[in-house]
């Protein structure tokens, strides 16, 4: 079974650019989570959608979005860049089902702001 | 505020030497998972605990789940330049009221030297 796929890799924007950011989960699971992973703050929650629905939200400017999609792939888009969202940005899939909630993670997209 | 606490935040050791990472909170989980972490690439899930007290073993790496459900412990035998990597620790809160979120720690920074 493939894992979690996120594209593009890295990206290099400047300040004020917007940007979009893909993600196909393991197939058949349909929660994709988003996280932000900086040096100083760690792991950060942005937004999990369940079945094209936003289920959970962290604490970002609205900046952030998300949207998924029928097929559960997900984007997230971030508006008006600044310099401080230069981060790693990482998916995470699950199937959501059962009593355990375990999330499978892509390799991140590798976000430069200049 | 971090909900789960893991410490320590950088651990530096000799190859063969013995280690134990920490995740702490005052909050239950329904069920805590660890994770690791390479450069440049997404966190890969190690193990799932979910009863109080349980311990699961992976080969040299021994995971505890704490009696109430609140604390959790990596225990590391005989590292090897190949544990090198982030820990994290995550933690699912009752899924009454934040169902499909995980709560992450900031990471312990593992580097084994041969």
């Amino acid at each position: 079974k493939a894992g979690v796929t996120q594209t593009p890799r890295y990206l290099i924007k400047t300040r004020g650019q917007q940007v979009t950011l893909s993600c196909s989960p393991i197939s058949g699971h349909r929660s994709v989570s988003w996280y932000q992973q900086t040096p100083g703050q760690g792991l950060q929650f942005l937004f999990e959608y369940f079945s094209e629905t936003q289920r959970n939200k962290g604490n970002f400017p609205g900046r952030f979005s998300g949207r998924q999609f029928s097929n559960s792939r997900s984007e997230m888009n971030v508006s008006t860049l600044e310099l401080g969202d230069s981060a790693l940005y990482l998916c995470a899939s699950s199937t959501a089902a059962g009593r355990i909630y375990e999330q499978y993670f892509g390799p991140g997209t590798r976000l430069t702001v200049t | 505020t971090q909900l789960l606490e893991q410490s320590p935040q950088f651990l530096s050791i000799q190859e063969g030497e013995n280690l134990t990472v920490y995740c702490n909170s005052s909050s239950v989980f329904s069920s805590l998972q660890w994770y690791r972490q390479e450069p440049g690439e997404g966190p890969v899930l190690l193990v799932t605990v979910v009863t109080g007290g349980e311990v699961k073993k992976l080969k040299r790496l021994t995971f505890q789940f704490g009696d109430a459900r609140k604390d959790s412990s990596l225990h590391i035998t005989a590292a090897q330049p190949g544990d090198t990597g982030l820990y994290l620790c995550a933690g699912e809160a009752d899924r009454g009221s934040t169902l499909g979120r995980l709560y992450f720690g900031r990471g312990t920074q593992l580097t084994v030297w041969p």
